[in-house]
C-alpha cells in the first residue's frame, strides 16, 4: 500500500544546530507540503513543492528550507534551530496541484529545541 | 488577507447530531475541505466542497454557501470515536490556510 512516512518521529536538539526532518511518500504525488502545528494555530504551511526542483515558500518559511531532488522525498531543514521552532511537523502529499484537495499526511515529527 | 473562523470546542452526547461551522475570508476561493485529527495522530481527509450545497458521506456531511463564505460539517449518530479535532481548510488565490480547529468532545 502507498504511504507517507516521516523520520525521526521525535527529536530533541539544541539551539543553533542544523536539523533535517525527512519525508518520504510512495503515492507518486507531484505535490508535497510541510506544515507545523502549534496549539491554537492549526496547521500552518512552511513550504510546498509542485514537483522536482520546484519549491515555494509558505506563510511561515523563515528559518526553514526544502529541496526536491526526486518525486518521493521532501526533506525539511532548519538551518539554525530556535526555541520558537519547537512544534509538531507534518508532511503531506497530494495528487492535485491546488489544495485543499485531499492531502495525505504523514504521522508527524515532534521537535523540541532546547 | 485570508482568515478562517471555527469554534474552539463543541460538546455533544453519543447518538446526537453536531454541526461545526466555518466562516472564511479569502482572496479568491477554490474550495473548502474538512479534516479530522485524533490526539497524537495525523490529520485525515473527510470531505471537500467546491460548489454550494450538501455533500454526504456516511454519517458525515459537509455544506458550503459561497455567497455567505460559510460552511459546516455535520456529524450524525455521534460515536465516542468521533471525539477529535476537526479542521476546515480553504484554498484562496495564493495559498491554502487551515482553521485553528474545533475540538469535539462526545459524552456517553
Amino acid at each position: 500500500d502507498a504511504e507517507i512516512t516521516q523520520s525521526p518521529r521525535h527529536k530533541i536538539t539544541e539551539t543553533g544546530r542544523q536539523v533535517t526532518l525527512a519525508c518520504h511518500q510512495t503515492w507518486n504525488h507531484n505535490n508535497m507540503f510541510w506544515y507545523r502545528q502549534d496549539l491554537g494555530h492549526g496547521l500552518r504551511l512552511i513550504h510546498h513543492s509542485y514537483g522536482v526542483q520546484d519549491t515555494n515558500k509558505g506563510e511561515v518559511s523563515d528559518g526553514y528550507s526544502v529541496s526536491r531532488s526526486n518525486t518521493e522525498d521532501l526533506p525539511l531543514t532548519l538551518e539554525s534551530a530556535a526555541s520558537s521552532q519547537t512544534s509538531v511537523y507534518f508532511c503531506a502529499s497530494s495528487e492535485f496541484t491546488d489544495g485543499p484537495y485531499e492531502q495525505y499526511f504523514g504521522p508527524g515529527t515532534r521537535l523540541t529545541v532546547t | 488577507g485570508q482568515s478562517l473562523e471555527q469554534p474552539s470546542e463543541v460538546t455533544a452526547v453519543e447518538g446526537a447530531i453536531v454541526q461545526i461551522n466555518c466562516t472564511y475570508q479569502t482572496s479568491g476561493f477554490y474550495g473548502l475541505s474538512w479534516y479530522q485529527q485524533h490526539d497524537g495522530g495525523a490529520p485525515t481527509f473527510l470531505s471537500y466542497n467546491a460548489l454550494d450545497g450538501l455533500e454526504e458521506t456516511g454519517r458525515f456531511s459537509s455544506f458550503l454557501s459561497r455567497s455567505d463564505s460559510y460552511g459546516y460539517l455535520l456529524l450524525q449518530e455521534l460515536q465516542m470515536k468521533d471525539s477529535a479535532s476537526y479542521f476546515c481548510a480553504v484554498r484562496g488565490n495564493f495559498k491554502t490556510i487551515f482553521g485553528a480547529g474545533t475540538r469535539l468532545f462526545v459524552k456517553a
